[in-house]
């Protein structure tokens, strides 16, 4: 059964930084397109970051972009997402999830990591 | 950017009758590659989003024949052939034809 497991979240301050990350297991990770979207506390979901299965090319909405960075290690099945300059906006519930294979969508999530961002 | 507007944003079903969920993009999602790159979600009280459909009209493993996914270029639709109680929940759809952006949701609930 395709798992995958985010950790990492917690509170932190504006401007401060945080290292999400997603363990996976039960599939061949380096294969597969991976996505992390968020969710705002009661809010819809938003498009946060995705990589290519080699990690050659990576893809941020501006509204991340230059703040976050997504990284995978495939030899640790592992998906990362490093957050730097955090904003108060930056609150949510982060999902990382897996693309179903040769289709530009997850079909996979993981359950979520709480971020919140306070002084 | 491309926008997605869903509409109803709530709707309340009684088990048994069809439900429809209306969902319409800024641009056209027919890519020169002949797919449209247009999905449906569930989020389910407490879970994780769920996949239903993909580009379009493709059922994801295991979604019950009771939904159905239509439309092209801008205008798409879910279809809920029969609502049951396990359907509660807040449907999104979403594109990726140019980077991904979701519609704003629709809350689905039992009458």
């Amino acid at each position: 059964e395709v798992q995958l497991l985010e950790s990492g979240g917690g509170l932190v301050q504006p401007g401060g930084s945080l290292r999400l990350s997603c363990a996976v297991s039960a599939f061949i990770f380096d294969n597969y397109v991976m996505t992390w979207v968020r969710q705002a506390p009661g809010k819809g979901l938003e498009w946060v970051s995705t990589i290519t299965g080699s990690g050659d090319k990576t893809y941020y909405p501006d509204s991340v972009k230059g703040r976050f960075t997504v990284s995978r290690d495939n030899s640790k099945n592992a998906l990362y997402l490093q957050m730097d300059s955090l904003r108060v906006e930056d609150t949510a519930v982060y999902y990382c999830a897996r693309d179903k294979w040769l289709v530009r969508a997850p079909d996979y999530w993981g359950q979520g990591t709480l971020v919140t961002v306070s002084s | 950017d491309i926008v997605m507007t869903q509409t109803p944003l709530s709707l309340s079903v009684i088990p048994g009758q069809p439900a429809s969920i209306s969902c319409k993009s800024s641009q056209s999602l027919l890519n020169s590659d002949g797919k449209t790159y247009f999905y449906w979600y569930l989020q389910k009280p407490g879970q994780s989003p769920q996949l239903l459909i993909y580009e379009v009209s493709n059922r994801f493993s295991g979604v019950p024949d009771r939904f159905s996914g239509s439309g092209s270029g801008t205008d798409f639709t879910l279809k809920i052939s029969r609502v049951e109680a396990e359907d509660v929940g807040v449907y999104y759809c979403m594109q990726s034809i140019q980077s991904r952006t979701f519609g704003q949701g629709t809350k689905l609930e039992i009458k």
